[in-house]
């Protein structure tokens, strides 16, 4: 089974800042994929970043970056240059290698971005 | 492309009564997941469907919940006999297909409110 964690209900980032939003997981698969998704407060599912378990380089999307740490078994997502748009809730979540897969999702950080 | 549509977008149910949620998948999807979400909680996986089949339902009660996803139509979860503790946001999600790094196009959600 898959677990993801996040342990920030909310944080809080000035204005052009940058900001860490932690993701842990446990899994027992060798393969996988981790993923970040944005809802604003109009509810919708935005998708933001990938990364696959095997690959060579960190993710990155604009200002998204991710911060994979396999032996450790995180997926940091990294915003850079908040702006004030940024401000919703973050999910991780994770799908393991395989067909017919479901994808787990963490219990999400608020973010709120300071003028 | 008409992306994933859900309706209805809010649902106002009686104790008792019966809800039916429908999701349209992206066009040439035909992988539909069903999540849930509370107040301050992330999304909970519900049940995955491909068409005709359910591939996966461990996170679907087993009383009173089902889901289909017909040969042609929407996908439809159903819930019977609602209870208030049902009140909660309802996603649905699709996807081509279920690669590791095939990521989840999400509706804008149904809203059930249960009095």
């Amino acid at each position: 089974a898959q677990k993801i964690t996040q342990t920030q209900p909310g944080m809080f980032v000035q204005e052009k800042e940058a900001v860490t939003l932690d993701c842990t997981y446990d899994t027992s698969d060798p393969s996988y994929g981790l993923f970040w998704y944005k809802q604003p407060s109009s509810g919708e599912m935005i998708f933001l970043i990938y990364q696959g378990s095997y690959d060579q380089q960190n993710a990155t999307e604009g200002r998204y970056s991710l911060n994979f740490q396999k032996a450790r078994k995180s997926a940091n997502l990294v915003i850079s240059a908040s702006q004030l748009g940024d401000s919703a809730m973050y999910f991780c979540a994770m799908r393991p290698r395989g067909g017919y897969q479901k994808v787990t999702f963490g219990i999400g950080t608020k973010l709120q971005v300071i003028p | 492309n008409a992306g994933v549509m859900q309706n209805p977008r809010h649902l106002v149910r009686r104790r008792g009564q019966e809800a039916r949620l429908r999701c349209s998948p992206m066009k040439g999807h035909s992988h539909v997941y069903w999540y849930r979400q509370l107040p301050e909680e992330g999304l909970k996986f519900m049940v995955y469907l491909q068409k005709e089949n359910i591939i996966d339902e461990s996170g679907m009660p087993k009383e009173r919940f089902s889901a289909e996803f017909p040969k042609e139509g929407p996908s439809i979860l159903r819930i019977q006999q609602v209870v208030r503790g049902d009140s909660a946001a309802y996603f649905c999600a699709s996807s081509r297909r279920t690669t590791t790094n095939e990521k989840l196009f999400f509706g804008s959600g149904t809203q059930l409110s249960v009095l």
